[in-house]
């Protein structure tokens, strides 16, 4: 069964710091990798996604991540982060392929990021 | 945004009860799952629809039931509320790649069980 580690709890990073989150995962063959944020009393939006091709996709508000298939990360980035980054982060892995039965998008456990002046 | 609706967004009620939650999506998407959300737990997979009247168990089942008569309504139900049923549940929907494809939230329901 696929699996998602996200190791941060809690990150503080001060506004125009750079910004790297941690996502690491286990599945057999490739997965389809998300990256989502939960702005408070929100639902989830999806930030960037990764498929195949290119191992560093570019997402919404000036996020991007990076597939590393020989350390099973998905880390997300950001070059300077804004107070209105502040939210808590999911990493979530699918299955892949066409063929993908009863298997299910799973989460991490999140990552809450708290942006100082 | 995705046309998705919870009802209610917030609700307290009593150990014992019976309580139904409601999703409601304008986007004619196949699938649709319930999470919970708790601390420490991130989203965790209740039950989800593939197709109406069409429906399967996630990760932490026990206790809930669901219907999906029509493709825009799935309902949650907390067949004998508890108080370890005290969460936010997020309701998503998804196009035909199901879980390899954008999944869309609504709001959620902030439930109190007393």
């Amino acid at each position: 069964a696929q699996s998602v580690t996200q190791p941060d709890i809690h990150i503080t990073v001060s506004e125009g710091a750079s910004l790297e989150l941690r996502c690491n995962y286990s599945y057999g063959a490739t997965p389809y990798l998300f990256w989502y944020v939960q702005s408070p009393g929100q639902g989830l939006q999806l930030l960037l996604k990764y498929f195949s091709g290119d191992t560093l996709v570019q997402g919404i508000k000036g996020f991007e991540a990076e597939f590393k298939r020989s350390q099973s990360s998905f880390n997300l980035r950001k070059p300077s982060v804004h107070w209105s980054d502040a939210a808590e982060y999911f990493c979530a892995v699918g299955p892949g392929g066409s063929n993908f039965g009863n298997e299910k998008l799973t989460f991490g456990t999140g990552t809450r990021l708290t942006i100082i002046p | 945004d995705a046309g998705i609706t919870q009802s209610p967004r917030h609700k307290v009620t009593e150990t014992g009860t019976p309580v139904t939650l409601r999703c409601h999506q304008t986007e004619n998407h196949r699938y649709m799952y319930w999470y919970r959300q708790d601390p420490g737990h991130g989203l965790r997979l209740i039950h989800y629809s593939y197709g109406v009247k069409d429906t399967d168990k996630g990760e932490v089942s026990d206790g809930y039931s669901v219907s999906r008569s029509k493709t825009e309504d799935f309902l949650l139900t907390l067949e004998s509320a508890t108080s370890s049923q005290t969460s936010v549940y997020f309701c998503a929907i998804t196009g035909e790649q199901g879980p390899n494809t954008e999944a869309f939230f609504g709001q959620g329901t902030r439930l109190t069980v007393v």
